[in-house]
């Protein structure tokens, strides 16, 4: 059974880059039968999709954040990283990675990690 | 851009079905997912591709689709069943976009 665990820092300065890495375990980030995903929940509030990375390298990302988002994999290490610039005190909040098997959905998801941003 | 619209709240008593709406303009030409989430918790698949329902889901949660409305069931509510779902589906316009609805906050009586 594939498990996700986002890590990076849970403090990011206004301005600044947010930067999370996504690290796969039970399985091969090359697999094709799998995507990977990054999603973020601002406090109190419902799931924002961010975008997402095929095993090609090819993504798609969420046109509200597009301009500042990039989604990057490594596939040496199995992991998949999500950075975000020119951060601001709107991109507080939980961020999720998830596995995304075609069809069939997000299936497995890691168990977030918050991230505030704050000077 | 594309959006799903839920019901805010829900209110069941244990034993009763509790039903979960979600509608969208692409819905008739999309899938549509269902996530549980529990308090403090990551979010779970329990509905995908409509009605599909994946292995360790009971049997209890069963997913329907009409036109631009979809539906998420649950019959015979349990007390742990207290949560937050999310319908969740794509943009049919080409440009890959997934969108959540903004949830429904499932309240066990």
């Amino acid at each position: 059974q594939v498990q996700l665990q986002e890590s990076g820092p849970g403090l990011v300065k206004p301005s600044q880059t947010l930067s999370l890495t996504c690290t796969v375990s039970g399985g091969s980030i090359s697999s094709d039968d799998y995507y990977w995903s990054w999603i973020r929940q601002h406090p109190g509030k419902g799931l924002q999709w961010i975008g997402y990375i095929f095993n090609s390298g090819s993504t798609y990302y969420n046109p509200s954040l597009k301009s500042r988002i990039t989604i990057s994999v490594d596939t040496s290490k199995n992991q998949f990283s999500l950075k975000l610039r020119s951060v601001t005190a709107a991109d507080t909040a939980v961020y999720y990675c998830a596995e995304v098997r075609g069809e069939n959905g997000m299936d497995v998801w890691g168990q977030g990690t918050t991230v505030t941003v704050s000077s | 851009s594309y959006e799903l619209t839920q019901p805010p709240s829900v209110s069941v008593s244990p034993g009763q079905t509790a039903r979960i709406t979600c509608s969208g303009d692409s819905l008739s030409k999309q899938y549509t997912y269902w996530y549980q989430q529990k308090s403090g918790q990551a979010p779970v698949l329990v509905i995908y591709k409509d009605t599909e329902r994946p292995s360790g889901i009971p049997e209890r949660f069963s997913g329907s689709s009409s036109g631009t409305l979809v539906t998420l069931t649950i019959s015979g509510v349990q007390a742990e069943d207290e949560a937050h779902y999310y319908c969740q589906s794509a943009d049919s316009s080409g440009t890959y976009e997934v969108v959540f609805g903004g949830g429904t906050k499932l309240t066990v009586l």
